[in-house]
């Protein structure tokens, strides 16, 4: 079975950094590509970044460009989003995603981050 | 950027019917990577259909999705009362990868 597990979400200062780790199970992670996605309360989802199975291309969306960096670690089937410089527009359910191409078949349930302002 | 507009924002019916929700991309989506997503209150999204048309494993085949270049459809040929849910549409393409503000389906 699937399974995708974020953590490393919580209460953070405007300004501030967390990191965000999201470990993955029951498939082969390094044949998928990996996304971290987000949806704010109450609103719609906003894919934030993504990279690519051996680590080599990484997209972002504008708005996290300069402040996020997406990661992974095929050894420790793991994928991480590093924020920095974080606004209060930033909160949100961050979901990790991914699949064999760049349409995310398996989801996480999310880790929550707020940012106080 | 591809910009993605769900219609209608919210889809008033009843169990039995049929469910038709579009999507309408801003620029032509290559090769029709065009995905549908169902989203429960407090759960994650669920991938229902890929490449505009197939649907992903364990999805019934009530739920099926068509068209090509900037227009989409997803219908639910009866709707079952575990449909009633948000559904996005997203264009996996081109970066940045977008979503669709969403239709909601509720009961009527």
């Amino acid at each position: 079975e699937v399974q995708l597990v974020e953590s490393g979400g919580g209460l953070v200062q405007r300004g501030g950094s967390l990191r965000l780790s999201c470990a993955a199970s029951g498939f082969t992670f390094s044949s998928y590509w990996m996304n971290w996605v987000r949806q704010a309360p109450g609103k719609g989802l906003e894919w934030v970044a993504n990279i690519k199975q051996d680590g080599s291309e990484k997209f972002y969306v504008d708005s996290v460009k300069g402040r996020f960096t997406i990661s992974r670690d095929n050894a420790k089937n793991s994928l991480y989003l590093q924020m920095n410089s974080l606004r209060a527009e930033d909160t949100a359910v961050y979901y990790c995603a991914g699949g064999e191409g760049w349409t995310a078949r398996d989801w996480g349930q999310g880790t929550l981050v707020t940012v106080s302002s | 950027e591809i910009v993605l507009t769900q219609s209608p924002g919210t889809l008033s019916l009843s169990p039995g019917e049929r469910a038709t929700l579009s999507c309408r991309a801003s620029q032509s989506v290559v090769n029709n990577y065009l995905a549908w997503y169902q989203q429960k209150p407090g759960q994650a999204p669920r991938l229902l259909i890929y490449d505009a048309s197939t649907r992903a494993t364990g999805i019934p085949d009530r739920f099926s999705g068509s068209g090509s270049g900037t227009d989409f459809t997803l219908t639910i040929s009866r709707l079952e009362p575990e449909d009633f849910a948000v559904y996005f549409c997203q264009q996996c393409a081109s970066s940045p990868l977008t979503f669709g503000g969403g239709t909601k389906v509720e009961i009527k």
